[in-house]
């Protein structure tokens, strides 16, 4: 079983709705990453969590918003989808054990949405 | 602030030939680099890292890379090229503070040729 799951992997949603990624993990790990990935402009951060009570906005969080219900599980919603959060997004965890030169994240397969 | 450079948006090589993708950095302190790897369909695995060890870090499949300080770059090669290589690459550096947050470069894309 894979160790980062996002569901949906699919999404194709109209402008205004709400949507919801969702984000588990079973390596234990307290850090959890949401980025989005667009063509040309590599991955970038959304927000980030460091525990249940510890939630921080990345370099673009605007029109995003997330939760984290448990340690092992961090959600990323759209409260508005509008076309241009189109992209492909991905969840990553890391263990606060490794310091910061071994910030080796670990990544989810993706989640694919397309906002008309 | 740091930030990463990759040169280059797709390298086409033939099967068997040197694999180079490049990667500058700007820090202002000693960084922590990261490459990884990015197939299709799939999320981003570690190919390796500098932690301030060896300069010269190997990693999976057969990729290093070399940390030279004087030209602020990080690239990564491989000595021949297989079509399993294909996919993009993503080089990253980690922050310098108590984020631990990664930055990541835009990405080239390899293409292997038969």
């Amino acid at each position: 079983d894979a160790d980062v799951t996002q569901t949906p992997r699919n999404r194709i949603t109209k402008t205004g709705k709400r949507i919801m990624l969702e984000c588990s993990q079973t390596k234990g790990h307290d850090r959890m990453y949401w980025y989005r990935q667009d063509p040309g402009l590599g991955l970038r951060l959304i927000y980030y969590s460091f525990d249940v009570k510890d939630i921080n906005k990345g370099e673009i969080s605007d029109g995003y918003s997330v939760s984290r219900q448990a340690q092992a599980k961090f959600s990323l919603s759209l409260e508005s989808a509008i076309p241009n959060q189109t992209a492909l997004y991905f969840c990553a965890t890391s263990d606060r054990t490794s310091g910061r030169d071994n910030n080796e994240q670990f990544f989810g397969p993706g989640t694919r949405l397309t906002v008309l | 602030a740091q930030s990463v450079t990759q040169l280059g948006s797709h390298v086409s090589v033939s099967e068997g030939a040197l694999v180079l993708l490049r990667c500058n950095y700007s820090s202002s302190v000693p960084p922590y680099l990261f490459w990884y790897v990015q197939y299709p369909n799939q999320g981003l695995q570690l190919l390796l890292k500098y932690t301030s060890a060896a300069t010269l870090v190997k990693g999976i499949n057969g990729f290093e890379a070399e940390f030279k300080k004087s030209e602020t770059s990080f690239h990564l090669t491989k000595p021949s090229a297989h079509m399993s290589d294909a996919a993009e690459y993503f080089c990253a550096v980690s922050r310098m503070d108590s984020s631990y947050k990664l930055i990541f470069g835009s990405g080239t894309r390899l293409l292997v040729r038969p």
